[in-house]
């Protein structure tokens, strides 16, 4: 299996411009989890689905940032327009179906830069 | 509200030496605990969980921690440090949130290993 795959890898945007983050979750997992990291907050929920339908999203900073998941295969995480605080390192993650739902599965990151 | 605090921002070994990285929550309830490794540029892995049982837990790359109820401590060792084992280290407690679990991280370990 290919393990999650979050593209781009690597983002520099300009303030004020709309960036998508996109993450292909593991086939057969039915959460998808988005973080953010960074130094000074350490790794932080921003939300997360359950069979494509948003459970929680206690964590998102405000309504700059928006995420979906239009099918199983597929989640975006949004934010426009874009602030240089904005700038981290964004994860997403995944729990297969079934017997083990605790471990979750991490991509290799999004490095987003805000200039 | 859970929380999970890593006392130690750095350690530094040298090869073959044995390593123990501190972790204390704070929950309510029974804690379900984990332990992550992020290897620079990449996503975090599992190691180990814990959630009930044996309180000595074995992970993988010949990690183990033990879990300590009486001192909310969930301390990760390693009796032989190899150099491929330098990167950050997170714990991590589990809260129940419908079927999965949402984790709350502690700060991370950054561990260098001296040849």
């Amino acid at each position: 299996d290919a393990g999650v795959i979050q593209s781009p890898r690597h983002e520099v945007t300009e303030m004020g411009q709309e960036v998508t983050l996109r993450c292909k979750p593991i086939s057969g997992h039915d959460y998808l989890f988005w973080y953010r990291q960074t130094m000074m907050r350490g790794l932080e929920l921003l939300i997360y689905f359950n069979n494509n339908v948003p459970i929680d999203d206690s964590g998102m900073p405000e309504d700059r940032f928006s995420a979906k998941m239009p099918n199983a295969s597929f989640s975006t995480l949004k934010i426009q327009p874009s602030e240089p605080r904005d700038s981290a390192v964004y994860f997403c993650a995944s729990i297969p179906r079934g017997v083990d739902t605790d471990t979750q599965y991490f991509g290799p990151g999004t490095r987003l830069t805000v200039l | 509200a859970q929380s999970v605090t890593q006392p130690d921002i750095h350690i530094t070994v040298s090869e073959g030496a044995s390593l123990e990285l501190r972790c204390n929550y704070s929950y309510g309830a029974t804690p379900y605990l984990f332990w992550y490794v992020q290897s620079p540029g990449q996503g975090l892995q599992l190691l180990l969980k814990y959630f009930s049982g044996d309180t000595l837990v074995q992970g993988i790359k010949g990690f183990e921690a033990e879990f300590k109820r009486s001192q909310s401590s969930f301390n990760l060792r390693k009796p032989s440090v190899h150099w491929s084992d330098a990167a950050e280290y997170f714990c991590a407690v589990g809260v129940s949130s419908g079927s999965a679990r949402q984790l709350t991280f502690g700060s991370g370990t950054q561990l260098t290993v001296l040849p």
